[in-house]
């Protein structure tokens, strides 16, 4: 089962900014926090990850609570180019097992 | 660019004859590697993790002797479909670990379509 737990959908006017959540209760010290996307009929994209600390990179931010079980993939300006399908997962340092969930499919609206 | 490449990104195969997807990290080694199969409106459902120099650990449910996974070496691994039949057809992806000193990131392929008449 996924450890980690999204809304099925979102909707984002073009623009805007978007927060997409994820809940993760059950996480570990060692497992960290990624988060991926897909676009139709494509392999999934690497975004960003953390540990601990909020990380900020050209495509998102990330906002991890303070507590760790739960996160935010922050877009700060939605584009067309950003719908698609947002999966949290957690992937362990040290382990190799991870499973997806069903992940955020993003629509943004023109 | 893309550091993981996946090949062919779509297969026709006629049932019966088996299938050759590889997946090939291309600017870093990769001793562990992790295919995946999709379908239309699903999540990636995680059908083996492939070691190099070792045998792969296939995930429950998934048959062994039909989806034949091989990483000969750090950069290259292969999934052989095997005997295909129409009900195999699905999107197969792969990815791959690369360590760092901030965590492992994952870089998947781009996918492989694979339809079997």
């Amino acid at each position: 089962d996924a450890k980690t737990t999204q809304p099925n959908s979102m909707e984002s006017n073009e623009e805007e900014p978007v927060h997409l959540p994820c809940n993760h209760s059950t996480i570990s010290g060692t497992d960290y926090i990624h988060w991926y996307r897909q676009l139709p009929s494509q392999g999934p994209e690497y975004v960003i990850h953390g540990l601990t600390s909020n990380v900020n990179n050209r495509m998102a931010s990330l906002a991890i609570a303070e507590d760790r079980k739960s996160s935010t993939l922050i877009l700060h300006r939605a584009t067309l180019r950003d719908a698609a399908v947002y999966y949290c997962i957690l992937v362990p340092y040290y382990g190799q097992n991870f499973v997806f969930g069903p992940g955020t499919r993003l629509s943004v609206l023109p | 660019g893309a550091v993981v490449s996946q090949h062919p990104s779509r297969v026709i195969c006629k049932s019966g004859t088996s299938v050759k997807i590889e997946c090939r990290s291309l600017d870093f080694q990769a001793t562990t590697m992790f295919w995946y199969r999709q379908f239309p409106k699903q999540s990636l459902m995680l059908m083996a993790t492939s070691n190099e120099g070792s045998k792969a650990t296939y995930e429950q449910g998934v048959e062994k002797d039909k989806f034949l996974i091989n990483h000969a070496s750090l950069t290259l691994s292969t999934l052989t479909v095997t005997s295909a039949h129409p009900e195999d057809s699905s999107f197969y992806i792969c990815s791959a670990r690369r360590e760092g000193s901030s965590g492992n990131t994952i870089y998947f392929g781009e996918g492989s379509w694979l339809t079997v008449v």
